[in-house]
Order: structure tokens, then sequence, then C-alpha cells
């Protein structure tokens, strides 16, 4: 069956940086698109990026270029997200999320969702 | 980037009652918005996309119109497994979610 499974919680001082994982199991890695969503402590659902995990090309919301970085193991068939310079701000779980179409970026995500990433940004 | 305004932000029901919930794009995205529902502790579910087509497995007390910049979602008679927050996304660009209405059953 699809599995999306996310590393660990993190905690980190501001200003560093976070690599937050998210394996993929049960379908052909290279076919779906994978996205990140954020979400702070009860707020809102927020975009951050995706990539094609066929080409390794990547998307990113405009708050968070420069700061986002995508890459991918496809031996492992996991996708990371790697965030800088961390503020409190940045406190929030993390989700990836497996777009639903099929070779093409739909930006629905449907049934499969990684557990989320709880990250925590304190001095 | 596109805007996506929910509302209201929160509202209380009773279980049969007929909720509509609504949500505004900053310009118009045509009909690529989707609705997710989220109760506390869980990852969100996809209820509509494409404006108004049911995903496969949720009601159909669920339903969703609209294009261009207005759209909606109704629930036709509430139930209680139906609290928790509703989102509205636009994937007319790269996406963005409205801030969500809290839905409480009295």
């Amino acid at each position: 069956q699809v599995q999306l499974m996310q590393s660990g919680a993190e905690v980190k001082k501001p200003g560093a940086s976070v690599n937050i994982s998210c394996k993929t199991s049960g379908y052909s890695f290279t076919s779906y698109y994978i996205h990140w969503v954020r979400q702070a402590p009860g707020q809102g659902l927020e975009w951050v990026s995706m990539m094609n995990p066929s080409g390794g090309s990547a998307k990113y919301a405009p708050k968070f270029q420069g700061r986002a970085s995508l890459t991918r193991d496809t031996s492992t068939s996991t996708v990371y997200l790697h965030l800088s310079s961390l503020q409190s701000e940045d406190t929030a779980m993390f989700y990836c999320a497996r777009d639903s179409g099929f070779a093409v970026a739909t930006f629905i995500l449907d049934d499969y969702w990684g557990q989320g990433t709880l990250v925590t940004v304190s001095p | 980037d596109i805007q996506m305004t929910q509302s209201p932000s929160s509202l209380s029901a009773s279980v049969g009652d007929r909720v509509t919930l609504t949500c505004r794009a900053s310009q118009s995205v045509s009909t690529y918005v989707n609705w997710y529902h989220q109760k506390p502790g869980k990852v969100p579910k996809l209820l509509i996309y494409g404006a108004s087509s049911l995903q496969s497995g949720v009601p159909s007390r669920f339903s969703g119109r609209g294009s261009g910049t207005d759209f909606s979602l109704t629930i036709s008679s509430l139930q209680p497994e139906d609290f928790g927050t509703f989102y509205c996304q636009q994937t007319y660009s790269l996406p963005s979610f409205g801030g969500g209405t809290k839905v409480e059953i009295k």
C-alpha cells in the first residue's frame, strides 16, 4: 500500500537549518509529484513547495523561495526538504503529500499524506 | 500571489443544519478550487476538487460550486463527524489555501 513516512521531530535554534525526509513506498516514486505543506500551531495550511521526482525539478512558494530547497534520492524513494535561516515563526508541523495526478502536477492532494514532522525553533 | 479569503472564520451549527462556507479568490481562478476538511491532529482530507467534483468516498451531503472568484461549500445536513476546519485551495497558479472555517457542532 502507498505510504509516506516522515522523519522525526526536530528542535532547532534560530538561524539554523533543518532537513526533513519523506520516504515513500508502495508505488512508482517517479510517477507522482510530492508536495510539502506547513501548518503552524493552531493556524491554517500553507503550501511550501513541490518536486517532480522524475527529473528532480522543484517549485517553491514565493515566501520560501531562496530559503527552501528540495532534493530526492531515487534509490530510496525519498524526498528531502531543507529549510534554512529558521526563525521562531517557522515553528510548525510540516507534511509531505502525494499529488493526485499520474505524471502530472494537479496540485490536488488526495489520499496520501505523511504523518507530519514537527519543527520547533527556540533559543 | 493569489489570496484566498474564507468566511466565516468560524461557525457553530446543529446536527441536521444546512451549512454554507464561502471562499473568495483575489483574482479569477476559473474552477481550480479544491476543498479540504481537517480534524484536530489529523491530516487534511480532500472533499471537493475542480470546484464541484465530489472526491470518491466523500458523502453526498457535501457539494461545491462556483467559478471565477467566488466559491462555496455546502453541507446539506450537518453531521457530528463534520466538526473541524474546512480549507479552500486554489490551484490556478502556485497553490494557496484560504485561512479556514472552523465548524463547531452545537
